[in-house]
């Protein structure tokens, strides 16, 4: 268990819908990242957010949005679903303090079924 | 874009062998890199950090060293055991500014270990 909570586990909505998907992370941990495992595809990053502020972005659509909230815990939303969004999102946490070797702790991970 | 290189896709071993694999990677602007063992139906699992040229890392029964002027990692697992069955993925890190600790990961190497 790496203090990362997830939730939900599991999601399956319908295309065109929106979800939020939510992040807690580990204690005194102040970065949370969003990544995506698409199938047949390798885990991708989408953004970070590190003490409630943007801080890196990567191929993230433009009808995903997250944030982060004061008390650090984090939401990934996504609108405008398509069959394509299907995957599994990963949400991890660092400490945050040295980019580049900080070492990122996973959650379980929500699997999204979109119909 | 990064390009990271992990090979081979996926190996078949034998309990007892020893097995190691490649995570390829550009070796200018090099800052970190990440490996992380990730097990069917689990969440991906940090294993090392390395930074230094040379550097080697053990944990238990796998290692791992590191080139950086050529760009390159090995992972060895010694005695292989069915437990070690997992992905393995690398990720390295370049040195940007602006802060941000957006990984990178490799399509990783499938690790098969029967008895």
């Amino acid at each position: 268990d790496s203090g990362v909570t997830q939730t939900p586990k599991h999601l399956i909505t319908a295309t065109g819908q929106r979800v939020t998907l939510r992040c807690s992370p580990r204690s005194g941990d102040l970065s949370v990242y969003w990544y995506q495992q698409s199938l047949d595809q390798g885990l991708q990053f989408l953004i970070q957010y590190y003490n409630g502020e943007e801080r890196a972005k990567g191929n993230i659509l433009e009808r995903f949005s997250a944030q982060q909230f004061p008390d650090l815990h984090s939401e990934l939303n996504l609108s405008s679903l398509e069959l394509g969004d299907s995957a599994l999102y990963f949400c991890a946490s660092s400490v945050g303090v040295i980019p580049g070797t900080d070492t990122q702790y996973f959650g379980p991970g929500t699997r999204l079924t979109v119909l | 874009i990064l390009n990271v290189e992990q090979s081979p896709q996926s190996l078949h071993v034998q309990e007892g062998d020893s097995t190691n694999f490649t995570c390829s990677f550009p070796s200018s602007n090099f800052y970190a890199l990440h490996w992380y063992r990730w097990e069917t139906a689990k969440s991906p699992e940090a294993l090392f950090v390395m930074t230094l040229n040379g550097d080697e890392k053990k944990k238990g029964r796998i290692s791992a060293t590191l080139n950086t002027k050529e760009g390159y990692s090995y992972l060895y697992i010694k005695g292989s055991q069915p437990e070690d069955s997992a992905t393995y993925l690398c990720a390295p890190r370049r040195l940007l500014t602006g802060g941000g600790n957006k990984l990178t990961f490799g399509t990783g190497t499938q690790l098969k270990v029967e008895l």
